[in-house]
Order: structure tokens, then sequence, then C-alpha cells
């Protein structure tokens, strides 16, 4: 069984448009990340989500909005798309937010505006 | 300036031979570093986690070192096989943040 999936694996849009995209984890743990990765392989993060509550929102602009609905879901919702936004979105999840814990990534969303 | 700067920003190595990579960070206050493996078109592998207290940490043909005083850590790869082959990210954890290295692409070549 996939330990972290998102989907669409692949989204090619249009500028303006809304898009979402869709993180599952089975591994029962309570924090999930949206990170980005662009063209120059640089993966930064984006959001984190403990127990359903945002708990680190770095600078990223309004039209992206994290949604959790319960601890295994964290999708990503993204308003009028612009060309920077095309890159790889990669969700993860780790037990807990402190110390060691080790981070699953899910495949990626390869996002491509045009 | 990355907080997380990691060298080479490439290289090939030729199969069965060793390699190391580095990195070195100023992020603070230090929690931790990870080191993870990312083959293309896949998501990151966790391959070490180092603690302050912790200076190695091997997994398999991988060991990682960790000098916290002058805030370098090290991957060596071991016998280096094709499947190695991959983009190596160090990850250094602060207080409420992730600051990621460019990453390392390794090539091996048989």
């Amino acid at each position: 069984d996939t330990a972290v999936s998102q989907t669409p694996k692949y989204l090619v849009t249009q500028m303006g448009n809304d898009k979402s995209i869709k993180c599952e984890q089975n591994l029962g743990h309570d924090t999930m990340y949206w990170y980005k990765q662009d063209s120059k392989k640089f993966l930064k993060i984006m959001f984190s989500y403990n127990n359903k509550e945002l708990i680190i929102n770095e600078t990223v602009p309004n039209r992206f909005s994290p949604k959790s609905p319960d601890k295994a879901h964290l999708n990503l919702h993204i308003n009028s798309l612009e060309l920077g936004d095309s890159a790889v979105y990669f969700c993860a999840s780790s037990q807990g937010t402190t110390g060691g814990y080790e981070q699953y990534f899910g495949p990626g969303t390869r996002l491509t505006v045009t | 300036k990355n907080q997380v700067e990691q060298s080479p920003q490439s290289l090939i190595i030729l199969e069965g031979k060793n390699c190391t990579l580095q990195c070195n960070y100023t992020v603070s206050p230090f929690s931790n570093l990870r080191w993870y493996k990312q083959d293309t078109g896949r998501g990151p592998v966790s391959l070490t986690i180092m603690t302050f207290s912790e200076n190695t940490k091997s997994n398999g043909r991988y060991t990682a070192t960790l000098d916290a005083d002058t805030k370098q850590s090290s991957l060596h790869i071991t016998a280096s096989q094709l499947s190695d082959s991959a983009s190596y990210i160090c990850v250094v954890r602060a207080t409420g943040k992730f600051q990621f290295g460019a990453g390392t692409q390794v090539v091996v070549t048989p």
C-alpha cells in the first residue's frame, strides 16, 4: 500500500484557472506538509499541519490555500494560477513536529501552467 | 544566501567507487540534520537523521557525519552502485523551520 499518495500525478492547466491537488497518508501520522520543488530542484516548504491545525505557513501567495479535512488528508488549492506556479508539488507526513521524526514524501504532482 | 550549502553541485563516479558529499549550514538554533535521496521523478526518501549529539550514522552503504561545532556534515557513499544515481539533499531543522540545500546530483556510471 502506498504510504503517502497524491492526485493527480500530472496537471496541465492554463493561467488564471483554479486547481486542487489532493494528498492522503495511511501511516497514522499527525503532521502533514506541502513542499514546492522548482525547476532547479530546490525544495521549499510551503505549509505544515498538525492535527488539522496550521503550524507552518511560509511566505506563500494567498492564492495557495491548504485544507485539512482530517489528519489523513491535506489538500492544496491554488487560485488564479500563474506561470511561476509551474513546479513539482510534494506532500509529506511525519509522526510529530519536533525532534527527529522521519518525513515520508508522496510521489509528487507535476503542475504545468501554460 | 542559502543557509544550507551543498557541494559539489554534481559529480560523476564509476560504479564501485566511493564518494563524499558535503553540507555546510548556518541555520540556528540547530535541531537535527537529515540527508535525503531523491530519484528522478520520485519524492525524497530519508537516509539518515542526526541530532546535535550524534556525529556519525550509517544506513547500509551510506554514512553521514556531523560536526555541530563547525556546522558541517558529509554523506559518504561506499562501493557505489548504479542505483545510487540520484540527487542527495541535505536538510537542517531549526525550531519551527526546515532549510533545504540545493542538492548534489550524483551519476554512477558502469
